[in-house]
């Protein structure tokens, strides 16, 4: 099975941040890598898939790069409505894995 | 708008047995692969299992293999996901999952609001 790492697995930032996060495979997915957001109680919401499209809808300060083994999401300017919890999923092959999580908070 | 409702979670003995559904509006159903995803109680996500569109190939995660199976009713635009041997390990919220088009290689486009499974005596 493809292993999904994620760092970090929690941050604090400030409205108006730049932030990034990590996800790594444990062998190439070639871009086959979404990531998605959860708010608390609430389903997860597809933001980017195929490492770097972002679905339609998603506000274009998310973005996503990376292939084979590492992946970025990145957020250009945080808002509030962007404290969630973000996940990494692959879909090269299954069973298709999740990684555990990062957490993004209020500074 | 796509819309998945699932129904039939609850409260269940170790060793039970439940029937989730899913049903979807809002789109063709029968041309979609479809997915079920789990998260227990504080805890990230797992994939469970997937069926494609004509309800052929059906995957599993390891965990549940032998216990659940995926099933689906293209006439009534209905996902199922049958879930014997039950656990506490079971415990969690089911999503049921539109994949655009197919699971493997696309992604999980759209969500359901969840049903929770508790496994307890």
């Amino acid at each position: 099975d493809i292993q999904l790492t994620q760092s970090p697995s929690f941050l604090s930032a400030s409205v108006g941040d730049r932030v990034t996060i990590t996800c790594r495979a444990s062998q190439g997915i070639s871009s086959y890598l979404a990531w998605y957001q959860q708010k608390l109680g609430k389903a997860p919401k597809l933001l980017i898939y195929a490492a770097s499209t972002l679905q339609s809808g998603v506000p274009s300060r998310f973005s996503g790069s990376g292939s084979g083994t590492e992946f970025t999401l990145t957020i250009s300017s945080l808002q509030p409505e962007d404290f969630a919890t973000y996940y990494c999923q692959q879909l090269s092959s299954y069973p298709f894995t999740f990684g555990p999580g990062t957490k993004v908070d209020i500074k | 708008e796509v819309q998945l409702l699932e129904s039939g979670g609850g409260l269940v003995q170790p060793g039970g047995s439940l029937r989730l559904s899913c049903a979807a509006s809002g789109f063709l159903f029968s041309r979609d692969s479809m997915s079920w995803v789990r998260q227990p109680p504080g805890k990230g996500l797992e994939w469970v299992s997937a069926i494609s569109s004509d309800g052929g190939d059906p995957y599993y995660a390891e965990s549940v293999k032998g216990r659940f199976t995926i099933s689906r009713d293209n006439s009534k635009n209905t996902l199922f996901l049958q879930m014997n041997s039950l656990g506490a390990e079971d415990t969690a919220v089911y999503y049921c999952v539109k994949c655009r088009h197919s699971c493997q290689r696309e992604n999980f486009q759209d969500w359901g609001q969840g049903t929770l499974v508790t496994v307890s005596s």
